[in-house]
Order: C-alpha cells, then structure tokens, then sequence
C-alpha cells in the first residue's frame, strides 16, 4: 500500500503569513498532484510535478518536488482568506489510481 | 460543459437498506474513480474503470458493496445492506489520459450519504 502521510493535519493563521505544507511517503511516485478541497465540493486539481527536484509556482503558490519522488511540500507566500481549505497531495505510481494524503485543513483568519 | 454529475447529493438511510449512488463522468473521459471521504479515514478509492472495465476493485470494503459501469455515461455504487459505519461522503470523479492513473482527476460534488 502506497500511505502519503501530509502535515500538519490543521493549519490555522492570520492573513498575509507564510505557510508549508508537506506530504511524505516510503514510496517513489512516478507523479505529484495537489488538488484543494472547499467544503460542500470535490477537490480541484492544483498542479502536477512529474521531475524529481522540479519546482513549479501558480501565483503565490510554491510546489516541490523531492529529488527522490517520494515527498513533495506546498508553500503559500502572504495567505490570503480565499487559500482556505482541504489540501490534498495524491501520488501517482504503479498500477494503482491516484492514492491521496491525508490531506492538511488550513484556515487563514482575515 | 458539464462536469461530473453525481446524484443524489445527500441521502438519509436507515441500516438494512440498499443504498445506490449514480455518476455521470465528463463526456469523452475514459476512466472513472469512486472515492469515500471520512473526517477519520480522508479519500479512499474504492474502483475505478477504464473502458467501462473494472481494474481495481481493491479498495472496496466487502460484499456489500459493488459498482458497475454498464455504458461510457453512467456507473452505479451500490450498498447493500447499508450499516452505519458507512456513512460518508461519496466521490465520483473521472479523467482523460492513456493510463488511466495519470491523469487530472475531475471530482463531481459529491453524494452525502447518512445510515442511521
């Protein structure tokens, strides 16, 4: 079984603070996804990174993944109320669908 | 377009009864995935097909539980007999790639289901 362990589990700061987000696991990914969840809706795809060590940015935030495939971390820069909600990493690999992590649940206060 | 359209949206039970959750992917998309979100357990894949063919049934609990995929628009997750422990929400979502694990997924909104 391919477990992606993500932390922390919740996350609760003010607007305009900086946050990480990691997702780790035993287990090499061919591929990353991180999708976020809002309550009441299915999770929506973020970004994908496919190279190990590949760094991708969507506007203020930041993907890497590890040299190695088997961790990735989500870096917010000055959050902002409209970043709240379900993160989840899902790693690709093997025969297997998407697995997902355990997900991390972050509040921005405004 | 459409997105995934999962129905219903929220069902209310009682244990014992057979419980059927509908999913219409996104036209075109050649894979579909049921999951089940718990607070304690986060997303779990039940099944997924591809082709309309089941590959991986792994995740699905027991026997009370069996989805089908009959034509390329519509599957079915069906419960029976309902206990409470299966009360959660239930996930459709579908995707477009030649291996059927790497694409984007597309999640529909969901179907809350509610054994009492």
């Amino acid at each position: 079984t391919q477990l992606l362990e993500q932390s922390p589990q919740f996350l609760s700061i003010q607007e305009g603070e900086n946050l990480t987000v990691y997702c780790n696991s035993s287990s090499v990914f061919s591929s990353l996804q991180w999708y976020r969840q809002e309550p009441g809706e299915g999770p929506v795809l973020l970004v994908t990174v496919v190279t190990g060590g590949e760094v991708k940015k969507l506007k203020r935030l930041t993907f890497q993944f590890g040299d190695a495939r088997k961790d990735s971390s989500l870096h917010i820069t000055a959050a902002q109320p409209g970043d709240t909600g379900l993160y989840l990493c899902a790693g690709v690999g093997g025969r297997r669908a998407l697995t997902f992590g355990s997900g991390t649940r972050l509040q921005v206060q405004p | 377009d459409a997105g995934v359209i999962q129905s219903p949206r929220h069902e209310v039970t009682e244990m014992g009864q057979e419980v059927t959750l509908r999913c219409k992917p996104i036209s075109g998309h050649n894979s579909l995935f049921w999951y089940r979100q718990t607070m304690m357990r986060g997303l779990e894949l039940l099944i997924y097909f591809n082709n309309n063919v089941p590959i991986d049934d792994s995740g699905m609990p027991e026997d009370r539980f069996s989805a089908k995929m009959p034509n390329a628009s519509f599957s079915t997750l069906k419960i029976q007999p309902s206990e409470p422990r299966d009360s959660a929400v239930y996930f459709c979502a579908s995707s477009f790639k030649a291996e059927a694990n790497t694409g984007e997924l597309f999640f529909g909104e969901g179907s809350r289901l509610t054994v009492l």
